[in-house]
């Protein structure tokens, strides 16, 4: 079985200042692929980032890049120069095991920037 | 390019009632997942079809169901409702192969309250 675990239930951030949303997993798997989503009030699911475990670099995407520690399993979101649309629910979730198209999904975090 | 449609948005039922979401994927995806978040057990994977087979199934009862048609659009059914199956219901379409089959797409999803 996998789990993501997400032990920073809020956290708020200064405009323009850079944060990172902390993300750990556990699976037996060696093949998993990590995912970050961002849910703003409105409900729809965003999808931010991807990082598979036999990717060697870390992957970037414009503002955000995942810090992905693979001996220490984690899989750390940051977002550099904080903007005030991204106040939302960040979610950390996985695919793991051959076969398997199952997202399984942290408790999430609420992000507040800052003006 | 047209992102993932779910309808209806909202969903008023009664207990005993069923009901049938529906889903309609980005063009050209073959992989559709359905999940369902509450405040209390948060995001939890219903089930995936692909090319009209259910690939993976959660763990809800009986009474939660799906199927894919042959153009993807993708419906779930609920019977029996109870009041605990008040919850947003997620749709994700992915291309379900390579290069990219691991990566889901989520639609603005269903809010559906028992009542």
């Amino acid at each position: 079985a996998q789990k993501i675990t997400q032990t920073q239930p809020g956290m708020f951030v200064q405009e323009k200042e850079a944060v990172t949303l902390d993300c750990t997993y556990d699976t037996s798997d060696q093949s998993y692929g990590l995912f970050w989503y961002k849910q703003p009030s409105s409900g729809e699911m965003i999808f931010l980032i991807y990082q598979g475990s036999y990717d060697e670099q870390n992957a970037t995407e414009g503002r955000y890049s995942l810090n992905f520690q693979k001996a220490r399993k984690s899989a750390n979101l940051v977002i550099s120069a904080s903007q005030l649309g991204d106040s939302a629910m960040y979610f950390c979730a996985m695919i793991a095991g051959a076969g398997s198209y199952q997202l399984t999904f942290g408790k999430g975090t609420k992000l507040s920037v800052i003006p | 390019k047209a992102g993932v449609t779910q309808t209806p948005r909202y969903l008023i039922k009664t207990r005993g009632q069923q009901v049938t979401l529906s889903c309609s994927p980005i063009s050209g995806h073959r992989s559709v997942s359905w999940y369902q978040q509450t405040p209390g057990q948060g995001l939890q994977f219903l089930f995936e079809y692909f090319s009209e087979t259910q690939r993976n199934k959660g763990n809800f009862p009986g009474r939660f169901s799906g199927r894919q048609f042959s153009n993807s659009r993708s419906e779930m059914n609920v019977s029996t409702l109870e009041l605990g199956d008040s919850a947003l219901y997620l749709c994700a379409s992915s291309l379900g192969v390579a290069p990219s089959p691991y990566e889901q797409y989520f639609g603005p999803g269903t809010r559906l309250t028992v009542t």
